[in-house]
């Protein structure tokens, strides 16, 4: 596609249930990135591949995070038992590779919501 | 630790005049800014970008300058448009964590037709 495209665009979902939010990067990226964007502040880095190995998971706050990326396109961020604090924007920026540079393009991010 | 923040959370400007976002960064191993736009509902959009090796770089109606001194960064628009509101990131890069940018909190602004 022409960007990254994040689905579902809206999720809502109770306390204590399990949700998938899907990343669809930009052909030919091998580099992808998840960050997270509560209200009224910047992303935060929550994990980062390159191809289909995760880089850099310094960022996922705790073991109920958890994402995938089994063939270097496609990636799953995966949230077990959700808690109201989850609540937040979840941002999926892909890029060609490398350090991070101006070919990094964000997605229009998953609005999550546990009620 | 490393941190980004912003001085001015909200901003409201005329339309045609200059807007001037400010940023502070903590982390003197920084060497990669990055400005970015985000509008409502959408990602955050990059505008323009500077290396620590450079204390000015000019765009379209916009101008990133750094000061590495103080470990400032400002965003200046020009002839600020209806279409620049939005909330404005600054992201920084160090050698140590290159794959990734951590951003600031944003400073929103408005501007007023």
């Amino acid at each position: 596609g022409a960007g990254v495209s994040q689905t579902p665009s809206n999720k809502v979902t109770e306390k204590g249930k399990y949700v998938e939010l899907r990343c669809d990067p930009i052909s030919g990226h091998t580099a992808l990135y998840w960050y997270r964007q509560s209200l009224g502040q910047g992303p935060e880095f929550l994990i980062y591949f390159q191809g289909t190995g995760a880089a850099d998971d310094s960022g996922l706050p705790n073991d109920r995070f958890f994402a995938v990326r089994p063939e270097g396109s496609v990636s799953t961020l995966k949230i077990q038992r959700t808690e109201r604090g989850d609540s937040a924007v979840y941002l999926c920026a892909s890029s060609p590779g490398g350090p991070w540079s101006t070919e990094a393009f964000f997605g229009q991010g998953t609005r999550l919501t546990v009620v | 630790g490393e941190s980004v923040g912003l001085h001015l959370p909200t901003l409201s400007v005329q339309e045609g005049d200059n807007s001037i976002i400010n940023c502070a960064y903590s982390n003197s191993a920084s060497d990669y800014f990055i400005w970015y736009k985000q509008e409502s509902g959408k990602g955050p959009q990059f505008i323009i970008d500077i290396r620590s090796n450079m204390d000015k770089r000019q765009g379209q109606r916009v101008t990133v300058l750094l000061n590495k001194t103080v470990k400032h960064l400002s965003l200046q628009i020009a002839a600020t448009q209806p279409g620049d509101s939005a909330v404005y990131f600054c992201a920084e890069n160090t050698p140590t964590s290159y794959d990734k940018v951590i951003f600031g909190p944003g400073t929103s602004l408005s501007v007023i037709p």
